[in-house]
């Protein structure tokens, strides 16, 4: 079945620091892929997708570029904020009915 | 445009109990799907809805089921609670014909918790 494993966390860092967070998948085909973004007490947000080999998503300063042969989707962010500071979800979606599977989550907090 | 609504936003339950949670979709979206995300975990998928009929189930008991009205408001209904079932329900609506590449928009979720 198709899965999906993200770096465990948390992963702290300081403002303005570099940050990568590691994604794999597992699945036939060609999914598509997403990172979303969860803040404290809210519901997830869409922060980027990729829906072919080697297209690159980006937003907010965050971009994740689709590696059909590594199987991989890694988060990266030049220079983060403590605004960053969130849990990040890795997805695939590929079936029919649009299901998507989420990695277990990687925590981020960016200290001032 | 309002985004995703959920309703209530936190219930307390007791084992055994029903529980009825509700999402209204964002505005002419057709499709609405239900995910599970205990603590710590990611997001798990419970059932997609599109034109009022099933279009996918995930791997949960049949103590969960869900239905979807004209409006394209959904309701997930969960029976006999277990302790187990304490988690965060995140509703999700999509826009078109809820193809692969469709993007899902998610509301604030409904924290529920079994005691």
């Amino acid at each position: 079945g198709n899965s999906v494993t993200q770096m465990e966390g948390p992963v702290t860092l300081s403002e303005e620091a570099f940050l990568t967070i590691n994604c794999t998948y597992t699945a036939t085909g060609y999914p598509s892929l997403f990172w979303y973004v969860q803040y404290p007490g809210e519901g997830l947000q869409l922060l980027l997708k990729a829906t072919k080999a080697d297209d690159k998503g980006s937003n907010k300063g965050f971009e994740a570029t689709y590696r059909k042969e590594t199987t991989s989707f890694h988060l990266e962010k030049g220079s983060v904020q403590v605004s960053d500071s969130a849990v990040y979800f890795c997805a695939l979606s590929k079936a029919a009915g649009n299901k998507l599977t989420f990695g277990g989550g990687t925590r981020v907090l960016v200290k001032p | 445009d309002a985004g995703v609504t959920q309703s209530p936003t936190h219930l307390i339950k007791t084992r055994g109990q029903q529980v009825t949670l509700r999402c209204s979709p964002i505005s002419g979206h057709k499709s609405v799907s239900w995910y599970q995300q205990v603590l710590g975990q990611g997001p798990q998928f419970i059932f997609q809805y599109y034109e009022k009929e099933e279009r996918g189930r995930g791997n949960f008991p049949d103590r969960f089921s869900a239905r979807q009205f004209p409006n394209y408001s959904s309701e997930l209904n969960v029976n006999a609670l277990l302790l187990g079932d304490s988690a965060l329900y995140l509703c999700a609506s999509l826009g078109l014909a809820g193809g692969p590449l469709e993007t899902q928009y998610f509301g604030p979720g409904t924290r529920l918790l079994v005691l």
